[in-house]
């Protein structure tokens, strides 16, 4: 199993301002994972994090907006910047051991 | 792309009925099929998976079986409880044989069920 921390739980952000969410996980692993869940969607991938190369971002998600950081093999950042009111939403971390994924309590996150 | 779609919520039921919530998706290759929970206030959890055609994953009571021929993956239980009452993912990985990076997720049904 892992077990995953992430930081903030909730936040209420200005527009224009950046958050940046922190990731920790109780072992090494490889590749860390981290989604967005928009109000009353679906969870999408918006990027793969490997360690000491650069992130792997999906269709839609850019590194200008959504830079991110994996400094070792046990902790991983995601930055939201400068916000906009649709930028509220859920993010979780995730990484995926022995075919099961694992996930965060995920970051609630409120742009006013 | 790979997709996942499954039915909307929220679906109430009363106490011992029996659920079947359906997963229909659309993938390249050999997925392997998920359907995750997430419990009021808790964070996401795996319920069951499946990483081959006609595998069928149980867990809790519930039980969903890997239908290459209509690509689905329906989610059942007999009869539910009230601690039941939650959000299900059905999600899918590009990957068979279980590996479980870069999910692509349903939009999650929301289940009530009332004692």
């Amino acid at each position: 199993s892992a077990v995953i921390s992430q930081k903030p739980s909730r936040d209420i952000c200005q527009r224009g301002t950046s958050l940046t969410i922190q990731c920790q996980v109780d072992s090494q692993v490889t590749m860390m994972f981290w989604y967005r869940q928009q109000p009353g969607q679906s969870l999408t991938l918006i990027a793969t994090a490997n360690q000491g190369s650069e992130a792997t971002y999906e269709s839609g998600f850019v590194i200008d907006k959504f830079p991110i950081s994996r400094p070792n093999l046990t902790f991983s950042t995601l930055t939201v910047s400068n916000m906009s009111p649709e930028d509220s939403s859920i993010y979780l971390c995730s990484v995926a051991r022995v075919a099961e994924a694992f996930f965060g309590q995920g970051t609630r996150l409120t742009v006013v | 792309g790979n997709s996942v779609t499954q039915m909307e919520g929220p679906v109430t039921l009363s106490e011992e009925a029996f659920l079947t919530i359906n997963c229909t998706y659309t993938a390249t290759g050999y997925p392997s099929l998920f359907w995750y929970v997430q419990y009021p206030g808790e964070g996401l959890q795996l319920l069951l998976k499946a990483t081959k055609a006609d595998d069928k994953g149980s867990n809790k009571g519930f039980e969903a079986t890997y239908r290459k021929e209509t690509t689905s993956f329906h989610l059942e239980k007999g009869s539910v409880q009230v601690s039941d009452s939650a959000v299900y993912f059905c999600a899918l990985s590009p990957y068979s044989g279980g590996g479980a990076d870069g999910l692509t997720f349903g939009k999650g049904t929301h289940l009530i069920i009332q004692p």
